[in-house]
């Protein structure tokens, strides 16, 4: 059973400060990687996506990849309280078949 | 900025009937997709489709569950005979690209809350 595994949190974080949310995954082949940020009620929004080892930058947010260690993670920098949602982990697979993790609560504390 | 819509926003049916979900990918995509989010858990993929067929689904998509893409712009999910745990919120995504190695972001629509009475 291929899984996606991140915790699910509260994670509080004040205000200005990094959000690091961190993410594994089970499928040794996974080749894409996404970051959706849920706000509550609403629909996943696409926020990062990243395909090769290490560090993608944009504006606040950076991803890291590590395939030799199945991790990845997102980093929000000078965090502000409009990043209070649920952060999903997302894994496309080589059967191309997308895993969500459950996601993280992270709360931006004012 | 092209977007995923999703009709209705909120539908309400009785067990054992059938529902159609509407969905209109943004309109360059040519990829599609099926998720739900059943209440406080993560999303689930159903179903994706090319290319005016089904290519790849989940353990949930069974029997009761069809797409279809039924003119140029609308992609439809229908839920033969409903269940209690249908009820879940159901939303729709298209990517322009599908390729495992490169690049398939997925835009989500807004959704459909989805319950069964």
């Amino acid at each position: 059973q291929k899984e996606v595994e991140q915790n699910s949190g509260p994670l509080s974080v004040p205000e200005g400060a990094i959000a690091s949310l961190n993410c594994t995954y089970s499928d040794r082949g996974s080749q894409s990687f996404f970051w959706y940020r849920q706000y509550s009620g609403k629909s996943p929004e696409l926020i990062m996506s990243i395909y090769s080892n290490g560090d993608k930058e944009d504006g606040r947010f950076t991803a890291q990849l590590n395939k030799a260690s199945q991790y990845v993670s997102l980093l929000i920098r000078d965090s502000q309280p409009s990043d209070s949602a649920t952060y999903l982990c997302a894994v496309i697979g080589r059967d191309d078949k997308i895993i969500f993790g459950k996601g993280t609560r992270l709360h931006i504390l004012p | 900025e092209p977007e995923v819509t999703q009709t209705p926003s909120h539908q309400v049916t009785q067990m054992g009937q059938e529902v159609i979900l509407r969905c209109v990918p943004i309109s360059n995509h040519l990829y599609f997709y099926w998720y739900r989010q059943i209440l406080g858990q993560k999303v689930e993929f159903l179903v994706s489709f090319y290319n005016n067929e089904i290519s790849e689904k989940s353990e949930i998509f069974d029997d009761q569950f069809s797409v279809e893409r039924p003119d140029g712009s609308n992609f439809t999910l229908k839920i033969r005979s409903t269940k209690l745990e249908d009820s879940a919120m159901y939303f729709c995504a298209s990517s322009a690209f599908w390729d495992s190695s490169s690049y398939n972001e997925q835009f989500f629509g807004p959704g459909t809350r989805l319950t069964v009475l």
